[in-house]
């Protein structure tokens, strides 16, 4: 069975620092995606980044990067010039193999101090 | 934008009670899914849908069931509230049958209390 391992329960960072959230995982399985997806306080959960197992390139989106390892199975996310809206829960998950749903780690909650 | 939608934002219950929590998308997504938040566990899968009238038992469907009978809509019942139930639930929907790496969206959550 696929897992998803998140070690930092709870990080914080001065604003417009750089931060790293680290997540590493489990499979079998040699095609997947990966996610990482925010909760911001009392607000929705919403889609930050995306990572195919099959691309080399990390995904990146404005300030927001990923450092994936395939081999060590590693999937962290940094985020560059931090800001106080990204003050948030942040879960690594895991979508593969024959499974139609994801698998979530139980989060890391981030945050950004002025 | 794509908006998923859930009936309450809070819902205090007693034991013994049957709650239904509804869940309604407008983009026509095929998948739906309701999962269970609770600190330090991250969310746990309670049941899936990949269509109308069909459901799949997610990690932890014990205590629950789901009801599918239009394509936007998807509902959670706890047929008898227990305590043991007191969370936030999560309604998520996604596109495309069961292709990989397809964004899932979050509606807001309904946190339950169960007195």
């Amino acid at each position: 069975a696929q897992t998803v391992t998140q070690s930092q329960p709870e990080m914080s960072v001065q604003e417009a620092e750089t931060v790293t959230l680290s997540c590493t995982y489990d499979t079998s399985e040699n095609n997947y995606y990966l996610f990482w997806y925010k909760q911001p306080p009392s607000r929705q959960m919403i889609l930050v980044i995306r990572q195919e197992a099959y691309k080399q390139q990390n995904a990146t989106e404005n300030r927001f990067s990923v450092n994936f390892q395939k081999a060590a199975k590693s999937f962290s996310l940094k985020i560059s010039d931090s800001q106080l809206g990204d003050t948030a829960m942040y879960f690594c998950a895991f979508h593969g193999g024959s499974q139609g749903n994801l698998i979530f780690g139980k989060g890391t909650k981030l945050s950004v101090k002025p | 934008d794509v908006k998923v939608t859930q009936s309450s934002r809070y819902l205090v219950k007693r034991t013994g009670e049957k709650v239904f929590l509804e869940c309604v998308q407008d983009m026509d997504h095929e998948n739906m899914f309701w999962y269970r938040q609770d600190p330090g566990l991250g969310l746990r899968l309670i049941y899936f849908s990949y269509d109308v009238k069909m459901k799949e038992k997610g990690d932890i469907p014990e205590g629950y069931s789901v009801s599918r009978e239009k394509k936007e809509r998807f509902s959670l019942i706890l047929e008898s509230a227990s305590t043991n139930q007191t969370s936030m639930y999560l309604c998520a929907s996604s596109s495309s049958g069961r292709l990989m790496g397809n964004e899932q969206f979050f509606g807001p959550g309904t946190r339950l209390t169960v007195l």
